[in-house]
């Protein structure tokens, strides 16, 4: 089966402006799990959807951050305004089950 | 919230040691996962483990739940090997929130 896949890969953008990242699970995963490193620091918890509803999103770290599933399929994560903290490694992971999740390559961001 | 610490934070070994990576947890946990980032940057799931005892290959995994703490074996290391092993903890049953803790960054040389 196809992995979890993430797009792009590296984004670089200046301060203020918009960026958003792709994650297309594994099919049939119903859980969807977006996370992300920050300057180093810990892989920290973004929040969680359950197909196209959003099940915790109590990680996400300010309202500059939308994230989107449409038909329960892939996921968009929207930052606007990006800020220079937003930095870092975004992971996205799907799972059919806890314990089971797949993440993806990740996608580094670089805000200038 | 739950704590977790991982140790060594950085351990070099000469191909085909053994060692044993440490994850302990500040509270009950009902999901306990260890990952490793390769080189390039990919996380993978190595166990799913909250409690007991599991093998895959040349490494296993051990939680003692009561004690709060989980320890990854990796015998016969391999250059592959290289990477950072995460441990992950979380209190959900039913999905994947989990916090991950600071890393062990492994390398080794051939």
């Amino acid at each position: 089966e196809a992995g979890v896949t993430q797009f792009p890969s590296h984004s670089v953008i200046e301060k203020g402006q918009t960026v958003t990242l792709r994650c297309d699970p594994i099919s049939g995963h119903d859980n969807l799990y977006w996370y992300r490193r920050v300057m180093g620091k810990e892989i920290k918890f973004l929040l969680h959807f359950v197909k196209e509803s959003k099940q915790d999103e109590s990680g996400m770290p300010n309202n500059r951050f939308l994230a989107e599933r449409t038909g329960g399929t892939y996921s968009t994560l929207k930052v606007q305004p990006a800020e220079l903290e937003d930095s870092g490694v975004y992971f996205c992971a799907s799972s059919p089950a806890p314990g089971q999740a797949h993440f993806g390559p990740g996608t580094r961001l670089t805000v200038t | 919230g739950i704590q977790v610490e991982q140790s060594p934070p950085d351990l070099i070994l000469q191909e085909g040691a053994n060692s044993t990576l440490r994850c302990n947890f500040s509270d009950s946990v009902n999901n306990l996962q260890w990952f490793h980032q390769n080189p390039w940057g990919q996380l993978i799931n190595l166990f799913y483990i909250p409690s007991g005892t599991k093998q895959n290959g040349r490494l296993s995994a051990t939680t003692v739940a009561t004690e709060r703490y989980s320890l990854l074996y990796i015998s016969s290391s391999q250059t592959t090997d290289s990477g950072v092993y995460f441990c992950a903890v979380g209190w959900e049953t039913s999905y994947d929130k989990v916090i991950f803790g600071p890393g062990t960054s492994l390398s080794v040389i051939p």
